[in-house]
């Protein structure tokens, strides 16, 4: 069974510094991977999608990449902003139709 | 933009009831789905749709039941509320299945007493 893993599960930064969040996952025959926000009791806000053929999707001040083959992508936040603060999450889909998720990085950018 | 909502942001429950919620979403997608979020165990699949009448259990689907009669709804049903169904539900929507992008509602905080 897929396992999908974040690190670190909890971040705090200053304002304005580029930072990474991780996720790994143990099955590399997957469709995609997306990125999810998810603020404290609401529901989560797609944030970037990346095909399994795309190394790396961009959207404003986030870049997300991919690399299928060792199991890993990456959450690029540069110039990182108090309005950041929120719960990271990445969800794999390898069945083509449910994501395995995994359990979130939590991420505060102090003033 | 896709806009997937949600019955109730909140609602409070005595075992023993049976329990609607409700999700709709507004752009035509096939595939609609219902998870779950629980503090350490993460997002966790219960039923999905891939068209109307159509359904298929995912990881938990015991004591939950789901009926899609319309493309835009999808309910997901506790036929006998019980403490441990207190949680998150979130629900979701995409075009497709293989390869396409999940949007999610708001969730509904859900506690039964």
């Amino acid at each position: 069974k897929q396992e999908v893993t974040q690190i670190p599960a909890a971040l705090s930064v200053p304002e304005g510094e580029n930072l990474v969040l991780n996720c790994s996952f143990t099955d590399s025959a997957i469709y995609n991977l997306q990125w999810f926000r998810q603020d404290p009791g609401k529901g989560l806000t797609s944030l970037l999608l990346i095909q399994s053929s795309q190394r790396e999707q961009t959207s404003g001040r986030l870049n997300a990449s991919l690399d299928k083959s060792s199991g890993r992508s990456t959450l690029y936040i540069a110039a990182s902003q108090p309005g950041d603060s929120a719960t990271y999450l990445c969800a794999v889909n390898d069945s083509g139709y449910a994501l395995n998720f995994g359990k979130g990085t939590s991420l505060l950018v102090t003033p | 933009d896709v806009k997937v909502t949600q019955s109730s942001r909140y609602l409070v429950k005595r075992t023993g009831e049976k329990v609607f919620l409700e999700c709709v979403q507004d752009m035509d997608h096939e595939n609609m789905f219902w998870y779950r979020q629980d503090p350490g165990l993460g997002l966790r699949l219960i039923y999905f749709s891939y068209d109307v009448k159509m359904k298929e259990k995912g990881d938990i689907p015991e004591g939950y039941s789901v009926s899609r009669e319309k493309k835009e709804r999808f309910s997901l049903i506790l036929e006998s509320a019980s403490t441990n169904q207190t949680s998150m539900y979130l629900c979701a929507s995409s075009l497709k299945l293989q390869g396409y992008e999940q949007y999610f509602g708001p969730g509904t905080r859900l506690t039964v007493t």
